[in-house]
């Protein structure tokens, strides 16, 4: 089936640097999404993302995160800078517009260790 | 706010045999919630397993069926007879039907199925 790509699959990173989570979405898909599960807890909804904007995001969406996809190719999440409490799995998922509550396609996460 | 909880894993079972894992939710903040069962291979990413969207239906996709029961808020995932690859982490997850794709799911904390030949 269709698949989301997350490079890498592990980053580690000292505290206060910048760090930039690359997706690959399914190619013909709208809308993007960022998801975070700490390690021992439930992946919670951080931000979608439609048309070169932010739709909504959650209270875990800090100031210091920030959502792009330049000219179609990967859907990024920036955090910069980053913070011992930024150390989690994030996956990325996308969906095709259309009916209630449509699919989302998930990524196999990338495990971000922050030092 | 809304919450999912589902069985502590891991749950162990032999092949053949028949599997439950119960899932229970709160929906505070949404008047009518669907309800999704994903799962999670090994080194892939979470796949849409089934899903519900009205209250009293059952949903069913391999083997694997769910009932939305609105009076007791659960929607308990069940499988007659396992096999050894449907091992794996199963989630849970409810979702507002707003008519926009907000993709703003409500996760349990997934239940490790270890199914033995």
């Amino acid at each position: 089936g269709p698949k989301v790509l997350q490079i890498p699959s592990h980053q580690i990173i000292d505290m206060g640097q910048m760090v930039t989570l690359n997706c690959d979405p399914v190619s013909n898909h709208l809308y993007f999404y960022w998801y975070k599960q700490i390690l021992g807890q439930q992946m919670e909804f951080l931000v979608n993302f439609y048309n070169g904007k932010v739709m909504e995001k959650s209270k875990l969406f800090k100031d210091q995160f920030s959502v792009e996809r330049p000219d179609g190719s990967y859907f990024t999440l920036k955090i910069q800078p980053t913070a011992l409490e930024d150390s989690a799995v994030y996956f990325c998922a996308s969906s095709f517009p259309g009916g209630r509550q449509n699919t989302l396609y998930f990524g196999a996460g990338t495990r971000l260790s922050v030092l | 706010g809304d919450s999912v909880t589902q069985t502590e894993g891991p749950v162990t079972v032999s092949e053949s045999e028949s599997l439950i894992i119960n899932c229970t939710y709160s929906a505070t903040s949404i008047a009518y919630p669907n309800l999704f069962w994903y799962v999670r291979y090994p080194g892939e990413g979470l796949q849409l397993l089934l899903k519900v969207i009205t209250a009293g239906q059952k949903g069913s996709s391999r083997g694997f069926e769910a009932t939305y029961n609105k009076e007791t808020t659960s929607f308990h995932l069940q499988k007659a007879s396992v096999q050894e690859s449907d091992s794996a982490v199963y989630y849970c997850a409810l979702g507002e039907d707003t008519g926009a794709n907000t993709g703003k799911l409500t996760f349990g904390h997934g239940t490790i199925l270890r199914v033995h030949p």
